[in-house]
């Protein structure tokens, strides 16, 4: 079975622009959470989505929003890049209830110039 | 907020050695996980425990819980060069997990 894939693996904007990356969840899967990894330090939530609900939302501006889909996919669009937004996103699924055990993928490696 | 501490931030030995890296919190873990990142992939989950003094082992991995809930180790026996990675300890608390900056541990051949 496939694991959570992710798009674009790695990807460069430029200050300004926008970004939308996409998580495809394990199937069977309902939850998807969204994290931002910055070199040299540990993932930071961003949001989680079940059943096309936003559950949870971290510290993250405006800029930053995101959905789920019917078929439990889900984008993350960050608006107006900013260099800080530089970072590996990683997505992870789970079934959905409260404490599952979360899979994530690869990642979409953004580098903002 | 919830502040977790991971020490060494890095880490180097010779294959066959022994290495203890710790995860300690500002506060009360809910669940603490520990994970391993390596290079161009996401964390992986290695174990998850709830019970102060709790002690689980995974193969050469023995990861000790605190009976405060507050602080972690992870050691492992006899290290290997497939033991190099990231390794992370996160609190888990409902719906979202909140991580250290993590160890960085590399095993040289």
């Amino acid at each position: 079975d496939a694991g959570v894939t992710q798009s674009p693996t790695h990807l460069i904007k430029t200050r300004g622009q926008h970004v939308t990356l996409r998580c495809s969840p394990i199937s069977g899967h309902k939850s998807v959470s969204w994290y931002q990894q910055v070199l040299g330090q540990g993932p930071q939530f961003i949001f989680q989505y079940y059943e096309k609900e936003e559950r949870g939302r971290g510290n993250f501006p405006d800029r930053f929003s995101a959905r789920q889909f019917p078929n439990y996919s889900s984008e993350l669009n960050v608006n107006a890049l900013l260099l800080g937004d530089s970072a590996l996103y990683l997505c992870a699924s789970s079934l959905g209830g409260i404490a599952g055990e979360l899979f994530f993928g690869e990642g979409s490696r953004l580098t903002v110039l | 907020t919830q502040l977790l501490e991971q020490s060494p931030q890095f880490l180097s030995i010779q294959e066959g050695e022994n290495l203890t890296v710790y995860c300690n919190s500002s506060s009360v873990f809910s669940s603490l996980q520990w994970y391993r990142q390596e290079p161009g992939e996401g964390p992986v989950l290695l174990v998850t425990v709830v019970t102060g003094g709790e002690v689980k082992k995974l193969k050469r991995l023995t990861f000790q819980f605190g009976d405060a809930r507050k602080d972690s180790s992870l050691h492992i026996t006899a290290a290997q060069p497939g033991d190099t990675g990231l390794y992370l300890c996160a609190d888990h608390n409902d719906y979202k997990l909140s991580f250290g900056a993590g160890t960085t541990v590399t095993v040289r051949a």
